[in-house]
């Protein structure tokens, strides 16, 4: 079975600063990798995914993250972040199985961007 | 886009009542959807995958007399919560993915908050 690990729970960054967030999954065969944005009170926004191809994968809102397959990390950044982009940041995985497959969530880190 | 739909959005139920909460896929066939739930300020737990045709599959620890699924058609799943309790009282989201496509397109619904008092 696979497993997400987001190791930050709460960031808090002033406008302008870069975000780097950790995501590290385990699973033994290929996998599909996604970021999830939640604002506060709404549902989920997918951000970006990476099924295959260039490991280097461009979102919306100006995010990117990166598939490190020897790490097994798919770390989410932006370069200067924006008072909007407070909310909640989920990783998650699924196998590439060709199929509807189920997810597997991380914990969830927190961000927080002070004016 | 593709878009998927939960009803209602938000429900309050009495204790020991059954709510039923639908996900339905308008402008693409999903032969499995996903339950997942998702308690306040914490990440989702996948529930059970909805198989169109056939009994759902529940994750470890999920009752299946008491979160009953049924997905009747290829664009419909429900979840029905039965003799809820206050501890039942959460977000539950599901998603589904375009029958005959790879696993890496998902369509998550608005979501349905239930409160039981």
């Amino acid at each position: 079975a696979q497993s997400v690990s987001q190791h930050n729970h709460h960031v808090i960054l002033s406008e302008a600063a870069s975000l780097e967030l950790g995501c590290n999954y385990s699973y033994g065969g290929t996998v599909n990798l996604f970021w999830y944005v939640q604002y506060p009170g709404q549902h989920l926004q997918l951000l970006l995914k990476y099924f295959s191809g260039d490991p280097l994968v461009k979102g919306i809102k100006g995010f990117e993250a990166e598939f490190i397959k020897s790490k097994f990390s798919f770390n989410l950044r932006k370069p200067s972040v924006q008072w909007s982009d407070t909310a909640e940041y989920f990783c998650a995985v699924n196998p590439n199985t060709g199929t509807a497959s189920k997810l597997t969530f991380g914990t969830g880190t927190r961000l927080q961007v002070t004016l | 886009g593709a878009v998927v739909s939960q009803h209602p959005s938000r429900v309050i139920c009495k204790s020991g009542t059954s709510v039923k909460i639908e996900c339905r896929s308008l402008d693409f066939q999903a032969t499995t959807m996903f339950w997942y739930r998702q308690f306040p300020k914490k990440s989702l737990m996948l529930m059970a995958t909805s198989n169109e045709g056939s009994k759902a599959t529940y994750e470890q620890g999920v009752e299946k007399d008491k979160f009953l699924i049924n997905h009747a058609s290829l664009t419909l799943s429900t979840l029905t919560v039965t003799s809820a309790h206050p501890e039942d009282s959460s977000f539950y989201i599901c998603s589904a993915s375009p029958a005959g496509s790879s696993g890496n397109t998902i369509y998550f619904g608005e979501g349905s908050w239930l409160t039981v008092v």
